[in-house]
């Protein structure tokens, strides 16, 4: 079966600072891997996704993930930090056609000034 | 244009009550979600249908009856509603199902009095 750790519940940072949150996945076949962005009391947007090819993958808003086969991970990560980023980030797994997205239990991020 | 969108946005209501939330997606997806995310913002999946075809199915009470009328539209009707019902309600929509995103609408927050 697959699932996915968010390694951190919260991730606080200095505005300005570089951003990691963590992300470990289980899956018995190669999955495609997702980010998403929740921002208090909306729904759920896509950041970036891996699904073949570069396992480097930018997103939106300066947001980039690499996909790391040999360490099960697909970490997020983002050179300098704005305040704008403050919300909840969920990490996702899809293993093959025919299931749903399933999701880690998300970090909140939180950035100071 | 809203691509996907939920109705109502909020809904509170007693317990033993039955209730229904519906979704429309203008996206032109085949596959369409229900995901409910609990207290601590996790996030899990309920049903999945594949051109008004049901194709995921966790395990739910039976009180949760999705209905698909066309492949744009998912509603969820629950059956006497309890007190743990109570939580945010997302729809999504994907067009299939293998490395393609799921693009959610805002959310539905049940609260069950």
């Amino acid at each position: 079966a697959q699932s996915v750790t968010q390694l951190g519940s919260h991730v606080s940072v200095s505005e300005g600072a570089l951003v990691l949150l963590r992300c470990n996945y289980s899956s018995s076949v190669p999955p495609y891997l997702f980010w998403y962005v929740q921002y208090p009391n909306q729904g759920l947007q896509l950041l970036l996704k891996y699904t073949t090819g570069a396992t480097l993958v930018k997103g939106i808003n300066g947001f980039e993930a690499e996909f790391k086969k040999s360490e099960t991970s697909f970490h997020l990560t983002k050179p300098s930090a704005h305040m704008s980023d403050a919300a909840e980030y969920f990490c996702a797994v899809r293993a093959k056609a025919g299931t749903a997205l399933i999701f880690g239990k998300g970090t909140t991020l939180s950035v100071s000034s | 244009d809203t691509a996907v969108s939920q109705t109502p946005k909020y809904l509170v209501t007693q317990m033993g009550n039955d209730k229904s939330i519906k979704c429309e997606q203008n996206l032109g997806h085949d596959t369409m979600y229900w995901y409910k995310q609990d207290s601590k913002k996790f996030l899990k999946i309920m049903f999945s249908y594949n051109n008004k075809e049901l194709i995921i199915n966790e395990t739910v009470p039976n009180r949760f009856s999705p209905k698909s009328p066309d492949k744009a539209h998912l509603n969820l009707h629950i059956n006497s509603l309890e007190l743990g019902d109570s939580a945010v309600y997302f729809c999504a929509s994907s067009q299939g199902q293998g490395n393609t995103e799921a693009f959610f609408g805002q959310g539905t927050r049940l609260t069950v009095v």
